[in-house]
């Protein structure tokens, strides 16, 4: 059974500053990778979306990174600002690729 | 163009009652999933519709159940309500449904039990 794990479940930096949230997946079969955020009471919004032939993406500040034989994926947010804070999603696909399986999130918040 | 919209926002309802949920994928997408997300966990999933026919279901009893309709529109049905379905359910619309196109979410019906 497929299980996404977040480190850190929490994290609060000042503004500015690079940091790194990570993912792990126990089943490196998968085909694609998906990092969302989700601000409070709201949905999701997808940021960066790894398929399986891809080791990286990038969207203006945020790169992340997949690396399928270790069952890890990062996201690196460079320049951190008050807006980044969210709660961050990480989540593979079934082995059918019809569903999405998610990690607990990392809540970030960043000081002005 | 407009996003994913889910109705109603907000529901309140007692243990052993009936609730319905309802959901509008973006224009053009045919495929609607369906997620449950409890306080402070990730969302689950629930159901997966495509084309009015069912391709993927999560491990729920079957109390909850789902439909597609022509427009691609979706409900979700739970019954015999109890204190622990309280949470955020999600509606996601994408194309095709395959996890290689991104998922676009609404922003969720919280229900909650009493």
């Amino acid at each position: 059974k497929q299980e996404v794990t977040q480190i850190p479940a929490a994290l609060s930096v000042p503004e500015g500053e690079n940091l790194v949230l990570n993912c792990s997946f126990t089943d490196s079969a998968i085909y694609n990778l998906q990092w969302f955020r989700q601000d409070p009471g709201k949905g999701l919004t997808s940021l960066l979306l790894i398929q399986s032939s891809q080791r990286e993406q990038t969207s203006g500040r945020l790169n992340a990174s997949l690396d399928k034989s270790s069952g890890r994926s990062t996201l690196y947010i460079a320049a951190s600002q008050p807006g980044d804070s969210a709660t961050y999603l990480c989540a593979v696909d079934n082995q059918a690729g019809t569903a999405l399986i998610f990690g607990k999130g990392t809540t970030l918040s960043v000081s002005s | 163009d407009a996003g994913v919209t889910q109705s109603p926002t907000h529901l309140i309802k007692t243990r052993g009652q009936q609730v319905t949920l309802r959901c509008s994928p973006i224009s053009g997408h045919k495929s609607v999933s369906w997620y449950q997300q409890v306080l402070g966990q990730g969302p689950q999933f629930i159901f997966q519709y495509y084309e009015k026919e069912e391709r993927g279901r999560g491990n729920f009893p079957d109390r909850f159940s789902a439909r597609q309709f022509p427009n691609y529109s979706s409900e979700l049905n739970v019954n015999a309500l109890l204190l622990g379905d309280s949470a955020l359910y999600l509606c996601a619309s994408s194309f095709q449904g395959y996890s290689n196109q991104p998922q676009h979410f609404g922003d969720g019906t919280r229900l909650s039990i009493l």
